[in-house]
């Protein structure tokens, strides 16, 4: 099993650009998330979706919109990229039945944005 | 206040030494706790859950404490592999099972 993916490792933008990062699971996650991680800021939730067709704002949503494609991919969108969004952006999938932490999050490798 | 707070560290331990630290959180109905392990510039990795009754993993010990509301991981013979940023992280019971990070704390092991 390849886990979570995320796709692009890398991406440089320029203001006001747009672009969707990719992610898919292969581990059956009913659950699927979008976080940023920006030094001293920790893991902060944009989106999330609890299951497949359904999706919520997280913490950080402005800016960013989601697609639960199905179940195994989770998409997330920057319609006009700002500055303010460079950071390194986590896709993550949780709930496996017949699991004990059935809450525990498995993460991709990570997207790093830099918008000029 | 934030709802989950970590030491950022750096916590400087020589290598066989044991560290401890701890992470408050804010909310008493929280669900469940978890300890995840990050290093740099890598994705977060479950280290290990942490159970009311506390709970060990080799090297590691996570415990609980409910009535003061924190959470501790002890590395016992620190480890150059054990270098790291701890991130704690708690289930408060909100829709969608979402999960909320600390900070962090970072852990650096040296000869």
């Amino acid at each position: 099993n390849a886990g979570v993916t995320q796709t692009p490792k890398f991406q440089v933008l320029k203001t006001g650009q747009s672009m969707t990062l990719q992610c898919a699971q292969d581990m059956n996650h009913n659950s699927m998330y979008w976080y940023r991680q920006d030094p001293g800021m920790g893991l902060r939730l944009i989106y999330y979706s609890a299951s497949e067709g359904t999706t919520d704002k997280g913490e950080v949503p402005n800016g960013y919109n989601v697609s639960r494609l199905n179940k195994r991919e989770f998409s997330l969108r920057l319609e006009s990229a700002a500055p303010s969004q460079t950071s390194v952006y986590f896709c993550a999938g949780a709930g496996l039945a017949g699991t004990h932490d059935w809450d525990e999050q498995f993460f991709g490798p990570g997207t790093r944005l830099t918008v000029l | 206040r934030k709802e989950v707070e970590q030491d950022p560290g750096p916590f400087n331990v020589p290598e066989g030494a044991t560290v401890a630290f701890n992470c408050t959180y804010s909310n008493s109905a929280s669900q469940s706790f978890f300890w995840y392990r990050q290093d740099c510039r890598k994705e977060p990795k479950l280290l290990m859950s942490v159970y009311s009754s506390g709970n060990e993993d080799g090297r590691f010990t996570a415990q609980l404490n409910r009535a003061s509301q924190y959470i501790s991981l002890l590395i016992r013979d620190s480890k150059l592999s054990d270098s790291a940023t701890y991130l704690c992280v708690v289930n408060f019971g909100a829709a969608g099972n979402k999960l909320t990070f600390g900070g962090g704390t970072r852990v650096l092991v040296k000869p």
